[in-house]
């Protein structure tokens, strides 16, 4: 079975500063990982995914993460936060060839001025 | 194109009653899902559609939730009874669910109902 760990529950940050969410995750097999981001009274918004290839992805709003395999981790990083950064911020895995994600438990992310 | 369509957006009731949630999924979107999301948590799958069958309905309390998706459209989650521990919010969310391509269809998510029991 897969499971995902949000590593921090809540992020303070400063308006401009680097933040980076940890994400670890659990499985036998292959995954897709994902990040998502929900703002308040919203859905979520996928930010990223990887799939295969470059271990380094590019997402919305300046988002990127990277795919450790040896670490099982799949951290999400931004050089410089913005105030409407501040949302909860969702790590997802998927098994591949299968519909079933599962998701971590959120880590939001406070932005302050 | 419109996105993934929930109503009601709250809903407040008191245990015992019965209650139900609508679900829109993006046109053309076959796959349709609801998730349960508790307060600090991230969500929780109760069911899977692929168009009117469920094909994963593991994670659904039975005995008072039940779903529906008859013409393998849009769809209905109901709660009967409700208890005080299903306050929480219910997302939907919808995916192209093509297995002609790569085994990943990026899912859709609604703005949720949030119910409060009480």
């Amino acid at each position: 079975a897969q499971s995902v760990t949000q590593l921090d529950s809540q992020v303070p940050v400063f308006e401009e500063a680097p933040v980076e969410l940890r994400c670890n995750y659990s499985s036998s097999v292959s995954v897709y990982l994902f990040w998502y981001v929900q703002y308040p009274n919203q859905g979520l918004q996928l930010l990223l995914k990887y799939l295969s290839g470059s271990t380094l992805v590019k997402g919305i709003n300046g988002f990127e993460a990277e795919f450790n395999k040896s670490q099982t981790s799949f951290h999400l990083r931004k050089p410089s936060v913005h105030i409407s950064d501040t949302a909860e911020y969702f790590c997802a895995v998927s098994v591949t060839g299968g519909f079933k994600t599962i998701f971590g438990a959120g880590t939001r992310l406070f932005v302050k001025a | 194109e419109a996105g993934v369509v929930q109503s009601p957006r709250y809903k407040i009731i008191e245990k015992k009653q019965p209650v139900a949630f609508w679900c829109n999924p993006i046109s053309g979107h076959n796959t349709l899902y609801w998730y349960l999301q508790n307060l600090g948590q991230g969500p929780e799958l109760l069911i899977r559609y692929e168009n009117e069958e469920a094909v994963d309905d593991s994670q659904l309390p039975k005995d008072r939730f039940s779903a529906e998706r008859l013409k393998g459209v849009d769809s209905t989650l109901k709660i009967q009874p409700a208890e005080l521990g299903d306050s929480a919010v219910y997302l939907c969310a919808s995916s192209s669910g093509d297995r002609g391509l790569a085994s990943y269809n990026e899912q859709f998510f609604g703005p949720g109902t949030r119910l409060t029991v009480l």
